[in-house]
């Protein structure tokens, strides 16, 4: 069975700071990862995807992530944040097939000026 | 091109009532998946629906029940509702299964009284 742990449920930070958020997985079969963001009362927009090749995946609005194959890691980072980064971010893991994602609980990130 | 569409937006029903709620997927997406968010289990997945058939389903009761239209246009059903259903009902739509980007619509808020 696969499974999703977001590390921190919320996450402080000041604006133009570096942020990473952090997320583990567990799955027995070959793995396909998501960072999705949700901004209050809207829906989740794709951050970006892992599904095969290089480790390092950058996404929109200056956000990337790395997976770690032997730590089951794909933390997101941002070299310098801004207020409108405040937002809800769901790590995510879909099954082979593509018939089902899991989401993490999700970790709330509060940038302050 | 037009995004996601739910309806109704809000609904307030008592218990022992049922639900009927819809989703419209973009054009051209042939795969919907539902998702159940609640503050205290987060986003939880309901089921997944390609060209009418249910490809996978989570674990819910089989008070939840969904289907798919031949224009991909998806409805989830809850019976005998209760307390704890209340929740903002997610829609996804991707091409053909989770391993796309999948397009969330705003969502439907459930209130159970």
């Amino acid at each position: 069975a696969q499974s999703v742990t977001q590390l921190d449920s919320q996450v402080p930070v000041f604006e133009e700071a570096p942020v990473e958020l952090r997320c583990n997985y567990s799955s027995s079969v070959s793995v396909y990862l998501f960072w999705y963001v949700q901004y209050p009362n809207q829906g989740l927009q794709l951050l970006l995807k892992y599904l095969s090749g290089s480790t390092l995946v950058k996404g929109i609005n200056g956000f990337e992530a790395e997976f770690n194959k032997s730590q089951t890691s794909f933390h997101l980072r941002k070299p310098s944040v801004h207020i409108s980064d405040t937002a809800e971010y769901f790590c995510a893991v879909s099954d082979t097939g593509g018939f089902k994602t899991i989401f993490g609980a999700g970790t709330r990130l509060f940038v302050k000026a | 091109k037009a995004g996601v569409t739910q309806t109704p937006r809000y609904l307030i029903k008592t218990r022992g009532q049922q639900v009927t709620l819809s989703c419209s997927p973009i054009s051209g997406h042939r795969s919907v998946s539902w998702y159940q968010q609640t503050p205290g289990q987060g986003l939880q997945f309901l089921f997944e629906y390609f060209s009418e058939t249910q490809r996978n389903k989570g674990n819910f009761p089989g008070r939840f029940s969904g289907r798919q239209f031949s224009n991909s246009r998806s409805e989830m059903n809850v019976s005998t509702l209760e307390l704890g259903d209340s929740a903002l009902y997610l829609c996804a739509s991707s091409l053909v299964g989770t391993l796309d980007e999948q397009y969330f619509g705003p969502g439907t808020r459930l209130t159970v009284t």
